[in-house]
This record gives structure tokens, C-alpha cells and sequence, in this order.
């Protein structure tokens, strides 16, 4: 089956520096990948889609200047959260389609756990 | 607003059935999706559906009516590896994908 990965799979930084998410699919051609964040004990909240050499939609309430997205091949999507606060500390999972709005082709990454000291 | 409704958390015992349910209010239907998800990962796909009915895979099934703006996902003869969250998602119009909070379902031996 498809598979997305994402690097890291943790990591740990002090308040007030960038961290930069990759996202990579690694057997297929992604056409749209989405970013989402969940804390705990709450649900995936969508925070933007992004297509391949075009800007991302961002969902409304996120600041894209804090979370700069890029989809620069078919097989890498980068999410960067610029300037982190303690209160960007979360689980954030991407994931992956072929083909626009084929949810149910949808591959999730295995996440990664942010932590802002 | 668009809004999905799910049970917090149940419980159940090794070996039963459990029935997950999952309503809806959404601006249009494009399927209904059903996500399991154990603590610190992410989620792995369960079931779509699109039309109304009952669709078994296994162990699990989900149904669908969407008169009633209603699903539900059954387990059946459950396993202690069954304890994650079970995550309902509905694709509205736009075709985005609505998340309910999920249910959390415990499992005791």
C-alpha cells in the first residue's frame, strides 16, 4: 500500500525558534497533501491543503505566516512553524492523496509530536 | 454550522460487540468515513461510505442512512488491541472533510 512518512517523528525546541516538518510520500505521486493538528484528547483539526507548485489554503484561524507550507514535488510537502511558542506544542499529522478530493485515498504520515520548551 | 456528534467514550469487555455511533449535520454528503486511532499515532482508514446500507469488512462493519444523517461502526468480537479512538468524518459539498472529536473506546479483559 501507499506509504507517507514524515521526519521528524519528535522533536523538542526552544520557544521563539523555527521548526521545519517534512512530509514525504514515498511510493506514489501526491497531488494534494494536508497538514493537521491534533491536541490532546481532541480531533484532527484540518489546518491547511496544499497542491503541488501552488500556495496553500489555509483553514480559517490559521496564520499562514506562522505556518509556511511548502509543496514544492509531487513527493514533499514541508511544514515550517516559524518563531514556536509553547503553545504550538502538538501532534501534527500530514497526509496524502493522488488525486484531488480522494478522501478515501487518503494515507496518513505517522505524525509528529512537537514539543515547545 | 456543520457538525458531527460522537459518544466521548465507551467501554466495553473482550470478546463482545460494540456499536460506535456518529450523526451528522454537514452542508451536503459526499461519504461518511470511519478512522481508528491508537494513542500517539495517526490514523489508519476503517470504512467509506457513500450510499445508504450496511458494509461489513471482517470484524467491523459500518453502516450508513443518510435520511437520518447516521452511522454507526460495529466491532464485533472484540480484542484488547480494538482500545483506540474511532474517529467519524463526513466530506461535505465542498468536499472537505468534517472530523467528529471521536470516541475513545476502552477495552477490559
Amino acid at each position: 500500500g501507499a506509504v507517507v512518512s514524515q521526519h521528524p517523528s519528535w522533536v523538542i525546541c526552544k520557544s521563539g525558534t523555527s521548526v521545519k516538518i517534512e512530509c514525504r510520500s514515498l511510493d506514489f505521486q501526491a497531488t494534494t497533501m494536508f497538514w493537521y493538528r491534533q491536541f490532546p484528547k481532541q480531533s484532527l483539526m484540518l489546518m491547511a491543503t496544499s497542491n503541488e507548485g501552488s500556495k496553500a489554503t489555509y483553514e480559517q484561524g490559521v496564520e499562514k505566516d506562522k505556518f509556511l507550507i511548502n509543496h514544492a514535488s509531487l513527493t514533499l510537502s514541508t511544514l515550517t512553524v516559524t518563531s514556536a511558542h509553547p503553545e504550538d506544542s502538538s501532534f501534527y499529522i500530514c497526509s496524502a492523496t493522488e488525486r484531488e478530493h480522494s478522501y478515501n485515498e487518503q494515507f496518513f504520515g505517522p505524525g509528529t509530536r512537537l514539543t515547545v520548551l | 454550522g456543520q457538525n458531527i456528534d460522537q459518544p466521548t467514550e465507551m467501554t466495553a469487555t473482550e470478546g463482545a460487540i460494540v456499536q460506535i455511533n456518529c450523526t451528522y449535520q454537514t452542508s451536503g454528503f459526499n461519504g461518511l468515513f470511519w478512522y481508528q486511532q491508537h494513542a500517539g499515532e495517526a490514523p489508519t482508514f476503517l470504512s467509506y461510505n457513500v450510499l445508504d446500507g450496511l458494509e461489513e469488512k471482517g470484524r467491523f462493519s459500518s453502516f450508513l442512512s443518510r435520511s437520518k444523517g447516521y452511522s454507526y461502526l460495529l466491532l464485533k468480537e472484540l480484542q484488547m488491541k480494538d482500545s483506540a479512538s474511532y474517529l467519524c468524518a463526513v466530506v461535505d459539498s465542498n468536499y472537505q472533510l468534517i472530523w467528529g472529536a471521536g470516541t475513545k473506546l476502552i477495552i477490559k479483559p
